[in-house]
């Protein structure tokens, strides 16, 4: 499977936007890129994901580099409940897994009020 | 539209004894996919079923663990004779469709304690 590269933590402050970076150098032009995140004590959740263009939804942005060797989730007014691990992860349908998720150590994002 | 159930969501065993942890996907959803996060680590995947079928069981332990989807009813994930390494967090996944464009959707987990 592609792997990806993740920042293991990161702070930011309540009410301001957060730029959450992910390399994944060893893409492959059929792989998409889906970020998860997990609160404390709770099952991961599903935030976005894209496969080229730039991708919006309720919860964030995603920002896909040009070559898609990285990516940037973006989370635009972060408030104390986005306070949770970000998992950035590559769909790979070649590699073991069976398309199941695989998830690595992901960001630790901490929100200071 | 319920999300995935779990259940239940504390279970606790003795070492020796059988886990059965239960999964209800969402509405809809026939594949489910099976994790495990061990006391700070990430998720590993164990296990992927669709309806009565094993598509892939590359993540499960050789032994003690098994997994099943039945035509009716929930996934189940059993672990016999279990130890105390087994303690952890399982989390159960669901999708509608097997494709590399869809999102997955996870129930709260269950957390094994084994004493």
């Amino acid at each position: 499977d592609a792997k990806t590269t993740q920042p293991n933590s990161m702070e930011s402050n309540e009410e301001e936007p957060v730029h959450l970076p992910c390399n994944h150098s060893t893409i492959s032009g059929t792989d998409y890129i889906h970020w998860y995140r997990q609160l404390p004590s709770q099952g991961p959740e599903y935030v976005i994901h894209g496969l080229t263009s730039n991708v919006n939804n309720r919860m964030a942005s995603l920002a896909i580099a040009e070559d898609r060797k990285s990516s940037t989730l973006i989370l635009h007014r972060a408030t104390l409940r986005d306070a949770a691990v970000y998992y950035c992860i590559l769909r790979d349908g070649a590699g073991g897994g069976a398309d199941g998720l695989t998830f690595g150590k992901g960001t630790h994002l901490i929100i200071q009020p | 539209n319920a999300g995935v159930m779990q259940n239940p969501r504390h279970l606790v065993r003795r070492r020796g004894q059988e886990a059965r942890l239960r999964c209800s996907p969402m509405k809809g959803h026939s594949h489910v996919y099976w994790y495990r996060q061990l006391p700070e680590e990430g998720l590993k995947f164990m296990v992927y079923l669709q309806k009565e079928n094993i598509i892939d069981e590359s993540g499960m332990p050789k032994e003690r663990f098994s997994a099943e989807f039945p035509k009716e009813g929930p996934s189940i994930l059993r672990i016999q004779q279990v130890v105390r390494g087994d303690s952890a967090a399982y989390f159960c996944a669901s999708s509608p469709r097997h494709n590399l464009n869809t999102e997955a959707f996870f129930g709260q987990g269950t957390r094994l304690t084994v004493v």
